[in-house]
């Protein structure tokens, strides 16, 4: 059966500082990829998707990037990290031969301070 | 943009009630989902109707939709306190990606 890890579960970072999260899909092969963030009371809204290594679609501007350096791996990163990065984010994928249904993780919350 | 657009906000019941949720979106779909996610977790997806189907059930949730409206209604029924958690609907197009609501917030008190 197929599996989403997401880590870490909870992060408190300084203002200005990096930030790396990582997503693996286990049981898979081909998957495409989503990352999404949620503030408090809101809706889902998508950052990134991937449909294969090395590829990312940006959804929107801003101060976050992500990658996808093996088939099951999406990492979602910043250089320097703003208050309003604040949020939950929430990784999620669905089957190659089935993109409708997507698959979420358990979520990574996200605390700038 | 959110597409999706949950009503009412926030709904709360007795156990053994039912809910319904409504959902009403902007442009045109190829299939309209619906999900939930308990506080602090990630979402679990629920079911999925296509813009050809009018009506879908599993198990104790029925769903409905109306393209011509744009819109869709998510029915629990017999609720219980472990369906206490916020319900999204997402609409899907032609392309790889989902758009979200807002959500509704139940509450089912026991």
């Amino acid at each position: 059966s197929q599996t989403i890890h997401q880590w870490p579960a909870t992060l408190v970072q300084p203002v200005g500082s990096p930030l790396s999260l990582e997503c693996t899909v286990e049981g898979t092969s081909n998957p495409n990829l989503y990352w999404y963030r949620q503030a408090a009371g809101r809706g889902l809204q998508l950052l990134f998707y991937s449909v294969g290594i090395g590829q990312i679609s940006s959804e929107v501007p801003q101060n976050l990037s992500a990658s996808r350096p093996q088939d099951r791996q999406f990492i979602l990163s910043s250089k320097k990290l703003l208050l309003s990065d604040s949020g939950f984010y929430l990784c999620a994928w669905t089957p190659a031969g089935n993109q409708e249904t997507q698959y979420f993780g358990p979520g990574t919350r996200l605390l700038v301070l | 943009s959110q597409q999706g657009e949950e009503d009412p906000q926030a709904l709360s019941i007795q156990e053994g009630e039912n809910a319904t949720m409504n959902c009403s979106y902007k442009t045109s779909i190829n299939n309209l989902q619906w999900y939930r996610q308990n506080s602090g977790r990630g979402l679990v997806h629920l079911i999925l109707i296509r813009s050809n189907e009018r009506e879908k059930h599993s198990g104790r949730l029925r769903v409905t939709l109306d393209t011509s409206k744009k819109s869709s209604s998510l029915l629990i029924t017999a609720s219980r306190a472990a369906d206490t958690a916020s319900y999204f609907c997402a609409t899907g197009g032609s392309n790889y990606k989902l758009t979200f609501g807002k959500g509704t917030l139940l509450t089912v008190n026991p």
